[in-house]
């Protein structure tokens, strides 16, 4: 059974500063990372994925990937308000060939104006 | 261009109760899932489907039953409703599977409340 963690926070920012949302993950055959971002009552939405060492930028956003140590992270620079929502880390699972997920429980990032 | 639509939104069973949660999308895609979300939780997948009459169990298939007869509808069906069922649902879609980086598309959930 895959596990993927995540802090729940709450995780509070001021406007402007660097939000930074941290994953482990438990299988270490796992290859692809994703980052969804979950306005409340609404639907996932894909904002990042990553599945090489390393960085991977996509404008404010940043997704860091370490397999050696089963961490992935995502950094948000310049947090606007509009960046408040639950952010869920997801691993695929690659033993069905299906892009069957594997998700955390979620961080919920507030940016305080 | 809908994308993946999912009836009803909202639903409220008392327990034994049966019913289906509709799913369909027009994008063409292979793969369905379905996942639910309980409160404060990440989704866990119950059952996915990987083309038309080809469906198989994921994490928490219990309580639950899906079927595929055409690419575009995945629906799931509730027997004997339990208050342990009483969740969000989210239907999504992808157009293949087994390749990195292949995105998700959600419906818009359906809440569930058994009482």
């Amino acid at each position: 059974q895959k596990e993927v963690e995540q802090n729940s926070g709450p995780l509070s920012v001021p406007e402007g500063a660097i939000a930074s949302l941290n994953c482990t993950y438990s299988d270490r055959g796992s290859q692809s990372f994703f980052w969804y971002r979950q306005y409340s009552g609404k639907s996932p939405e894909l904002i990042m994925f990553i599945y090489s060492n390393g960085d991977k930028e996509d404008g404010r956003f940043t997704a860091q990937l370490n397999k050696a140590s089963q961490y992935v992270s995502l950094l948000i620079r310049d947090s606007q308000p509009s960046d408040s929502a639950t952010y869920l880390c997801a691993v695929n699972d690659d033993r069905t060939g299906a892009n069957n997920l594997f998700f955390g429980t979620g961080t919920r990032l507030t940016v305080i104006p | 261009n809908a994308g993946v639509t999912q009836t009803p939104k909202f639903r409220i069973l008392k327990i034994g109760q049966s019913m289906t949660l509709q799913c369909a999308q027009d994008m063409n895609h292979n793969y369905m899932y379905w996942y639910r979300q309980d409160p404060g939780m990440g989704l866990k997948l119950i059952y996915y489907s990987v083309g038309a009459g080809i469906t198989d169990k994921g994490e928490v298939p219990n309580g639950y039953n899906v079927s595929r007869s055409t690419t575009e509808d995945f629906p799931l069906r509730l027997e004997l409703a339990a208050p342990s069922q009483t969740s969000v649902y989210f239907c999504a879609s992808s157009y293949s599977g087994g390749l990195l980086n292949e995105k998700l598309f959600f419906g818009s959930g359906t809440q569930l409340s058994v009482l």
